[in-house]
């Protein structure tokens, strides 16, 4: 089983609609969790960073994790098409280890 | 210039080249990273210096050469590369716990 699984997608969805994300993981010593967005050509920019289990919300993004699922979560709420791009799960004990992201597209 | 940067953007080059990839953080960061990222696959952690000294190395081929002169400046030297060595190499620096920050990459083509 790998470390850090992640559907590639692509995920397409009308502008306004509520995104969810996911990626599972099989390593339970993971205690930081985090979710990055790529824009074509553009290296890795870190939207979201969490410790442990629980919700944090920033604006339009909320990033959920259960560690008892060993299970993590993105939502974007009002979609935009700005928003389209892949979206990678990250997370670490001493070392970090990413998912393979997902591609996203926001249709107008 | 802010955060994380990488030059050249973009690098074309024989298998018999020497060339060099650089980045450099303004971040105040005491720990810099390359990666490389092939289309359909993870993030693929290459090397990590941590206050200027090498503390990890995930089996990268020796035709890769890190070195890290300082805190805010990392190199990715590399020689007779092999086609399957074309990818975006990234460069990311962070200071407290995993919170990694990016630099935009450096598209390499090796023909």
């Amino acid at each position: 089983q790998k470390e850090v699984e992640q559907d590639p997608g692509p995920l397409s969805v009308p502008e306004g609609a509520i995104v969810s994300l996911n990626c599972t993981y099989s390593n339970s010593a993971f205690q930081y969790f985090m979710w990055y967005r790529q824009y074509s050509r553009k290296g890795p920019e870190l939207l979201m960073y969490t410790y442990s289990s629980g919700n944090k919300e920033d604006g339009r993004f909320t990033a959920q994790v259960d560690k008892s699922s060993k299970y993590i979560s993105l939502f974007i709420r009002d979609s935009q098409p700005s928003d389209s791009a892949t979206y990678l799960c990250a997370m670490s004990d001493d070392k970090i280890i990413f998912g393979k992201g997902t591609r996203l597209h926001i249709l107008p | 210039e802010t955060g994380v940067t990488q030059t050249p953007r973009h690098l074309v080059m024989g298998m018999t080249n020497k060339k060099s990839l650089k980045c450099e953080q303004h971040l105040g960061h005491n720990a810099m990273y390359w990666y490389k990222q092939s289309a359909k696959k993870p993030l693929e952690l290459m090397f990590v210096y941590s206050l200027e000294e090498r503390v990890e190395n995930n089996s990268v081929p020796s035709r890769f050469s890190p070195e890290c002169p300082n805190s805010s400046h990392l190199f990715l030297h590399l020689h007779t590369l092999q086609p399957e060595d074309s990818a975006l190499y990234l460069c990311a620096s962070s200071q407290a716990s995993d919170e990694q920050f990016f630099g935009p990459g450096t598209r390499l083509t090796v023909l």
